[in-house]
C-alpha cells in the first residue's frame, strides 16, 4: 500500500535533548512538509522540501532542522533550541510542484518532553 | 499574506441534525485553491475536497456538500443528516497560485465537530 509512515508514534525526551522524527513515504511525491500542531492552534508549517536537497523554512522553522538526501525520506530534529518542543507532529507529501495538489499526511508523532 | 479563519471552535450536534462549518480566507492572489480535510481522534488528516477561485459551482458528495462564494470570501461545509462517525476536527485551507504562499497549506484552526448520538 502506498503512504507515508512517521515513526514513532509517541516519543518522550528530556529537557536539552536533540531528537529525530522519521517521515519515509512510497508514493513517488515530489514535495514533503512538516507541520505542528497544537491544542486550538492548528497545523503551522516547519519547513518543506520541493526536491532532494534542497528545502524552505516555513512560518515556525527555529528550533528545528531537516535533510532531504532520498525522495521518500524527509526527517525533522528537533534540537535543544526549540523552547517548547512538545507538539503533535505531522509530516505530508504532494505530487509535482502545483499548488493544485493535495497534501497526503501521514498519521503524526505526539512529541513529549519530560 | 493569506489567512484562513474559522471562527466556530467547537460545536456540539445530536445525530441527524444538519450542521454547517464556516471558512472565511483572505488573499491577493487570483487564482488559488481551496481545500477542506478532517482529522479523526486517530490524528491522521484526510482529504476531502478542493476548489479552484475560478469555479464557483456549489458540490454535493453524498452526505456533504460545499458552497463556495467569492463575494464574501467563503467556502463553507454542510454535513447533512450527521453520524457519529463525523465526530472529528475539520480544516479548511488555502493555497496560492503564484504568490509567497505558493506550494504552501495555510490552514485555520479547525472545527472540532462532536455528534451526539
Amino acid at each position: 500500500d502506498g503512504g507515508i509512515t512517521q515513526s514513532p508514534k509517541y516519543l518522550f525526551r528530556k529537557e536539552g535533548q536533540n531528537v529525530t522524527l522519521s517521515c519515509e513515504q512510497n508514493l513517488n511525491h515530489d514535495a514533503m512538509y512538516w507541520y505542528r500542531q497544537d491544542p486550538g492552534q492548528g497545523l503551522r508549517l516547519i519547513y518543506y522540501s520541493q526536491i532532494v536537497n534542497d528545502f524552505q523554512k516555513g512560518d515556525i522553522a527555529e528550533g528545528y532542522s531537516v535533510s532531504r538526501e532520498k525522495k521518500e525520506s524527509f526527517p525533522l530534529t528537533v534540537t535543544s533550541a526549540q523552547k517548547n518542543p512538545t507538539a503533535f507532529y505531522l509530516c505530508a507529501s504532494t505530487q509535482g510542484l502545483s499548488s493544485y495538489n493535495e497534501q497526503f499526511f501521514g498519521p503524526g508523532t505526539r512529541l513529549t518532553v519530560l | 499574506a493569506q489567512k484562513v479563519t474559522q471562527a466556530q471552535t467547537e460545536i456540539s450536534v445530536v445525530e441527524k441534525e444538519d450542521v454547517t462549518l464556516d471558512c472565511v480566507y483572505e488573499t491577493r492572489d487570483t487564482t488559488y485553491y481551496l481545500f477542506w480535510y478532517k482529522q479523526p481522534p486517530s490524528g491522521e488528516l484526510v482529504f476531502l475536497i478542493r476548489r479552484n477561485s475560478f469555479d464557483e459551482q456549489n458540490e454535493i458528495s453524498g452526505r456533504y456538500s460545499w458552497n463556495f462564494q467569492k463575494s464574501t470570501s467563503s467556502f463553507n461545509f454542510t454535513i447533512t443528516a450527521s453520524q457519529v462517525v463525523d465526530s472529528a476536527v475539520y480544516f479548511c485551507a488555502l493555497s496560492e497560485a503564484q504568490g509567497a504562499g505558493s506550494y504552501q497549506l495555510t490552514f485555520g484552526k479547525g472545527t472540532k465537530l462532536s455528534v451526539i448520538p
